[in-house]
């Protein structure tokens, strides 16, 4: 059974980086048969898919984070991690990794999820 | 990006009885080249990772128990929990994998009456 487990800091200062990692157990994080994506949900809001990492090397951002979202991965330690800068008490939030299905070069559905991890940013 | 919306909000229906949560989408999931519908439903319980329910719409994930059944075609779709029980209450999600960015409903609360 795979599982994912999101780690980091609980508390960033504003304008300041946050930084999570994402830990896959059970699966190799180097299969072409999956992505691997971050969502985050601020209390009381809905899901906000911020980005993913796939196919050795792709990443897509939401368009709406882009310019402060960079995802990596290091197959190594089977992680993929997230940075967001410039950050604000908007981006507090509850951030999810995620495993997403590759099929015939199409990003499908997400199968399994991280339980989540608290940020908030707060001076 | 294509906008979800759930409907109701939240519903409580009695022990046994059905629960219908409804889900749009803003436009079109529905892959003309394959004839597929790329909607798949969540179910978040507290403290515990999401939970894969539904994909393709009506495709039941692997041990999900068949009270749940998902439904519909381009825009409008459908998660019926044919009979409730107590460990089904959650919040629902819809969301699509037709367009990037993929988008989520809001979400619906299920709750026991």
């Amino acid at each position: 059974q795979v599982q994912l487990q999101e780690s980091g800091p609980g508390l960033v200062k504003p304008s300041q980086t946050l930084s999570l990692t994402c830990t896959v157990s059970g699966g190799s994080i180097s299969s072409g048969s999956f992505y691997w994506s971050w969502i985050r949900q601020p209390a009381g809001k809905g899901l906000e898919w911020i980005g993913r990492f796939y196919d050795s090397g792709s990443t897509n951002y939401n368009p709406s984070l882009k310019s402060r979202v960079s995802i990596s991965v290091d197959t190594s330690k089977n992680q993929f991690s997230l940075n967001l800068s410039s950050v604000t008490a908007a981006d507090t939030a509850v951030y999810y990794c995620a495993r997403g299905l590759v099929e015939s070069y199409q990003l499908l559905n997400f199968d399994f999820w991280g339980q989540g991890t608290l940020v908030t940013v707060s001076s | 990006d294509i906008v979800m919306t759930q409907s109701p909000d939240s519903l409580a229906v009695s022990l046994g009885e059905r629960a219908t949560i409804n889900c749009k989408s803003s436009q079109s999931v529905l892959y003309s080249s394959n004839n597929k519908n790329y909607l798949a439903w969540y179910q978040q319980k507290p403290g515990q990772p999401l939970k894969l329910l539904v994909y393709w719409a009506s495709t039941r994930e692997s041990g999900v128990p068949d009270r749940f059944s998902g439904s519909g075609s381009g825009t409008d779709f459908t998660l019926t929990i044919s009979s409730l029980q107590a460990e089904d209450v959650a919040v629902y999600y819809c969301q699509q994998y037709y367009s990037s960015p993929f988008t989520f409903g809001p979400g619906t609360k299920v709750d026991i009456k």
